[in-house]
C-alpha cells in the first residue's frame, strides 16, 4: 500500500549527540515536509522540499538540517544544536507543494523522540 | 506574525449530538483551510477542505463553514461518534503556497 513511513517510532538519544530521523514515502509526491509537535501544541514547521535537491527552511528551523537526494526520501538530522529535541516529529508529502494540488498533506505515523 | 488560533481546548460532548470546533485566524489573506483529526500516537488526517470562494462545503457527516468577515473556520461533525475522539486542527495558507500554519488543535471527548 502506499504511504509514508517514518522510523525510528520511538528515539532515545543523549545531549550533545545528533540523531537522524528517517521518512520514506512510495506516493510518488514532490513535496515532503517536516513538522514538529510539543504537547499541547500544533504543529510547527521545520524545513520542506518541493524537488528533489532543493529545500527550505520553516518556521523553525534552527538545529536541523535536512537532505533530499531522491524522490522517496527526506531525512531530518536534529542537531546538537538543536536547544529543546524532545518532541514528537511528523514528516508529510503532498502532491506539487500545496500550490496547484488539493492541499491534503500526507502524514507518517511520526517519530517520539526523548533526550536523556 | 500571521497565526491560528482555536478557541476551545478541549470540547466534550455526548454521543450521537453534534459537536462544533471553532477555529479563528488573523491572516486576512488566507485562502485555502484544512481540517485534520489526529488520533492519540498517530499523524493527522485530512478531514476536509474549503477555499476563501466558498462559504460551506459539506463531506460525509462533517461541515466546514467560513466566516471571512470576522476571520472565523467551524466543523461540524454530525452524531459525533466515539470513533471522533482525537484533537482536531485548522490549518492555512495563502496563495497557493507551499507551507500550512496550523492552530493549536481542540481535543474533542466523546462521552458515551
Amino acid at each position: 500500500d502506499g504511504g509514508i513511513t517514518q522510523s525510528p517510532k520511538y528515539l532515545f538519544r543523549k545531549e550533545g549527540q545528533n540523531v537522524t530521523l528517517s521518512c520514506e514515502q512510495n506516493l510518488n509526491h514532490d513535496a515532503m515536509y517536516w513538522y514538529r509537535q510539543d504537547p499541547g501544541q500544533g504543529l510547527r514547521l521545520i524545513y520542506y522540499s518541493q524537488i528533489v535537491n532543493d529545500f527550505q527552511k520553516g518556521d523553525i528551523a534552527e538545529g536541523y538540517s535536512v537532505s533530499r537526494e531522491k524522490k522517496e526520501s527526506f531525512p531530518l538530522t536534529v542537531t546538537s544544536a538543536q536547544k529543546n529535541p524532545t518532541a514528537f516529529y511528523l514528516c508529510a508529502s503532498s502532491i506539487l507543494g500545496l500550490a496547484g494540488g488539493s492541499g491534503e498533506l500526507f502524514f507518517g505515523e511520526g517519530s517520539r523522540l526523548t533526550v536523556l | 506574525g500571521e497565526s491560528v488560533g482555536l478557541h476551545l481546548p478541549t470540547l466534550s460532548v455526548q454521543e450521537g449530538d453534534n459537536s462544533i470546533i471553532n477555529c479563528a485566524y488573523s491572516n486576512s489573506a488566507s485562502d485555502y483551510f484544512i481540517w485534520y483529526k489526529q488520533e492519540s500516537g498517530k499523524g493527522p488526517q485530512f478531514i476536509i477542505d474549503i477555499r476563501s470562494n466558498m462559504d460551506k462545503r459539506q463531506g460525509q457527516r462533517v461541515t466546514v463553514l467560513l466566516n471571512k468577515t470576522v476571520k472565523h473556520l467551524s466543523l461540524q461533525i454530525a452524531a459525533t461518534q466515539p470513533g471522533d475522539s482525537a484533537v482536531y486542527f485548522c490549518a492555512e495558507t495563502t496563495g497557493g503556497g507551499n507551507k500550512l500554519t496550523f492552530g493549536t488543535g481542540t481535543q474533542l471527548k466523546v462521552e458515551l
